[in-house]
């Protein structure tokens, strides 16, 4: 099975700051990665897929990047509602598809 | 939209049918994957149903323990776990697949989420 590590596991942040948070892969997953945003008690909320291509609707301070193991998500200024919970997902072909086990980004 | 079923309270050794309906889009034209998330915990892939014939997917530490169907006629998945033990309390999310270049999945829309109690 192909796992994920994001890292880190803990950010913390102030209103304003540009951050970025790394997921890495066990072997190459092509650009078939997403980003999911999850705020206490609610279901995740896709930001990003394909690697980097922005959801619709999602604002444009989130972006993505990377392939093949090394992955990135970057948002350029924090707004008080980012401070959440990222989770990067694998959906390479065949599954089992896996998460990364998460990040929390807290206020600093 | 993909709305669940309510919370449940089950106790160990009995078995649990959570539902997500959903509306807005052809239902058999995307299949639904279920996603569980133990209290303070990530997220993990349970499985993947189609919703077009039935045909299911399901992680192997579930196999033999989770069934996956659908009712095309109320747009409606359903997820059933039996053997419940205390390891199985969690939020039970439904979510929408993307299937895209024949080989890449992901996840865009989730449900609510319903969570499930397991204990005596």
């Amino acid at each position: 099975d192909i796992q994920l590590t994001q890292s880190p596991s803990f950010l913390s942040a102030s209103v304003g700051d540009r951050v970025s948070i790394t997921c890495r892969a066990s072997q190459d997953i092509n650009n078939y990665l997403a980003w999911y945003q999850q705020k206490s008690g609610k279901a995740p909320k896709l930001l990003i897929y394909a690697a980097s291509t922005l959801q619709f609707g999602v604002p444009s301070r989130f972006s993505g990047s990377g392939s093949g193991t090394e992955f990135t998500l970057t948002i350029s200024s924090l707004q008080p509602e980012d401070f959440a919970t990222y989770y990067c997902l694998q959906g390479n072909r065949n599954p089992p598809y896996t998460f990364g086990q998460g990040t929390k980004l807290e206020i600093k | 939209q993909l709305m669940q079923s309510g919370a449940e309270v089950k106790k160990p050794g009995a078995s649990v049918k959570v539902s997500c309906k959903a509306s807005g889009y052809s239902f058999t034209s995307e299949g639904i994957h279920w996603v569980r998330q133990a209290p303070g915990q990530g997220l993990e892939w349970m499985g993947w149903l189609s919703t077009y014939n039935g045909n299911t997917n399901y992680a192997q530490k579930f196999q033999g323990r989770v069934t996956m169907t659908s009712d095309a006629s109320t747009t409606t998945a359903f997820l059933e776990l039996t053997s419940l033990t205390s390891d199985d309390t969690a939020v039970y999310y439904c979510a929408r697949d993307q299937y895209k270049w024949n080989s890449y999945v992901y996840f865009d829309y989730w449900g609510q989420g319903t969570l499930v109690t397991v204990s005596s």
